[in-house]
């Protein structure tokens, strides 16, 4: 079966440290796969994606993510955490497949700690 | 450029009322259109999804249902509605192999 796993509903990071937001995946087609984040009251932003060109997918503000296929993972990092940057990120994974569906998983909540 | 319209933004509807949501698309042709809701701490659900006009598949069983009649409109329904029907309803759409594009979202509360 066909799913994504966010593994922390909710992260604390001290602004100017690293940010890590954890997703996995299951499934044996190959993926297209998208960070999106939500702030407060607002609606659903693409950070980035990767649609099987380079691994390492540089996004806005400066997210990046890679795609660890042995892993089937798609972590989400930021070098330095702004308080800018609280609000829901959801990882969201596509299969390739007759189906064709956008599955996401269930968020996590970033806070950022002065 | 491609659009998405969805209304009303807003709903308020007694217990064992009809419901209909509309999205619409412009701008692209033969996409694929979803239906989710949004509930806090349940991220977004898949509720329908469309890969053609008449194609529709259910990812989970419940009392609305999905329907489209022309290439780029999406309509949401339910014959009677619930309280567990409320949450916020997002329309969206997508070619492979790119992200899905989202709606303003549906704001449904049933009393």
């Amino acid at each position: 079966a066909q799913s994504v796993t966010q593994l922390d509903s909710h992260v604390s990071v001290s602004e100017g440290t690293p940010v890590l937001l954890r997703c996995n995946y299951s499934s044996s087609y190959s993926p297209s796969l998208f960070w999106y984040v939500q702030h407060p009251n607002k609606g659903l932003q693409l950070l980035l994606k990767y649609t099987s060109a380079a691994t390492l997918v540089k996004g806005i503000n400066g997210f990046e993510a890679e795609f660890k296929k042995s892993e089937t993972s798609f972590h989400l990092t930021k070098p330095s955490a702004h308080m800018s940057d609280a609000a829901e990120y959801f990882c969201a994974v596509r299969f390739m497949n007759r189906d064709d569906k956008i599955i996401f998983g269930k968020g996590t909540r970033l806070h950022i700690l002065p | 450029s491609q659009t998405i319209h969805q209304w009303p933004a807003t709903l308020v509807q007694p217990v064992g009322s009809p419901l209909s949501l509309e999205c619409t698309v412009e701008g692209t042709s033969n996409p694929n259109l979803y239906w989710y809701r949004q509930a806090a701490g349940r991220g977004l659900q898949l509720l329908f999804y469309s890969v053609g006009i008449g194609q529709i598949s259910s990812e989970v069983p419940q009392n609305l249902s999905a329907s489209r009649p022309q290439d780029r409109q999406f309509i949401l329904s339910s014959k009677k509605l619930l309280l567990s029907d409320s949450g916020f309803y997002l329309c969206a759409w997508s070619v492979w192999p790119s992200e899905a594009f989202f709606g303003q979202g549906t704001r449904l509360t049933v009393v």
